[in-house]
């Protein structure tokens, strides 16, 4: 069945650097792949979504690419602030009517 | 428009016992997903309910079930506690059509479950 690798699995980065997170996966057939962001408390909430149709999708501070000759695909987070401390999970699909499988996360520390 | 609803938020439970946990989707979702996480393990998916009917099933033994109502609202149950069952258990649901998902899920808070 389908795996997603995330790596890091913590990434500590100064307040208004830039944050990358990376992860992979196994089945060919995905094209759905979402990012969630998890804060203390809450359950995740989805911040950006990309489908394999299209190589990248910008929203404000937030990006992500897809390679799909390589199957891995990237969160980017530019100018951080603290609110963007969270954990923050990949997933994968392999169509609309299939499970999505999350990798294990990444926490996100912004120092000041 | 109120949010994905769990209850309880959280529950003591001892190895052997069983537990039962609910979960209210968003208003016209029909899709419920259920979720265990844990700090080693991350997101795992447990199964998916669409119109009462188990539409996908993660790696899970059968201890662990579920179930739908015509109000689209959800429960888990999960037999036989063991230790390793601690953890919390999330519920999403979203607006996934009959032939399928691949959209939003909305998350609900989760309900942590203790076994000792």
């Amino acid at each position: 069945g389908e795996n997603v690798e995330q790596h890091p699995s913590t990434l500590s980065v100064q307040e208004g650097d830039s944050a990358v997170i990376k992860c992979t996966y196994s089945d060919s057939a995905s094209n759905y792949f979402p990012w969630y962001k998890q804060e203390l408390g809450k359950g995740p909430q989805l911040i950006i979504d990309i489908r394999s149709n299209v190589g990248e999708k910008k929203d404000q501070r937030i990006a992500v690419t897809l390679n799909k000759t390589a199957k891995h695909f990237s969160l980017h987070i530019t100018e951080t602030q603290p609110e963007d401390s969270a954990v923050y999970f990949c997933a994968a699909s392999k169509s609309r009517d299939d499970k999505i499988i999350f990798g294990k996360g990444t926490r996100l520390h912004i120092l000041p | 428009k109120a949010g994905v609803t769990q209850t309880p938020r959280y529950l003591i439970k001892t190895r052997g016992q069983q537990v039962t946990l609910s979960c209210s989707p968003i208003s016209g979702h029909r899709s419920v997903s259920w979720y265990q996480q844990t700090p080693g393990q991350g997101l795992q998916f447990l199964f998916e309910y669409f119109s009462e009917t188990q539409r996908n099933k993660g790696n899970f033994p059968g201890r662990f079930s579920g179930r739908q109502f015509s109000n689209s609202r959800s429960e888990m149950n999960v037999s036989t506690l063991e230790l390793g069952d601690s953890a919390l258990y999330l519920c999403a649901s979203s607006l996934a059509g009959p032939r399928g998902g691949g959209n939003e899920q909305f998350f609900g808070p989760g309900t942590r479950l203790t076994v000792l």
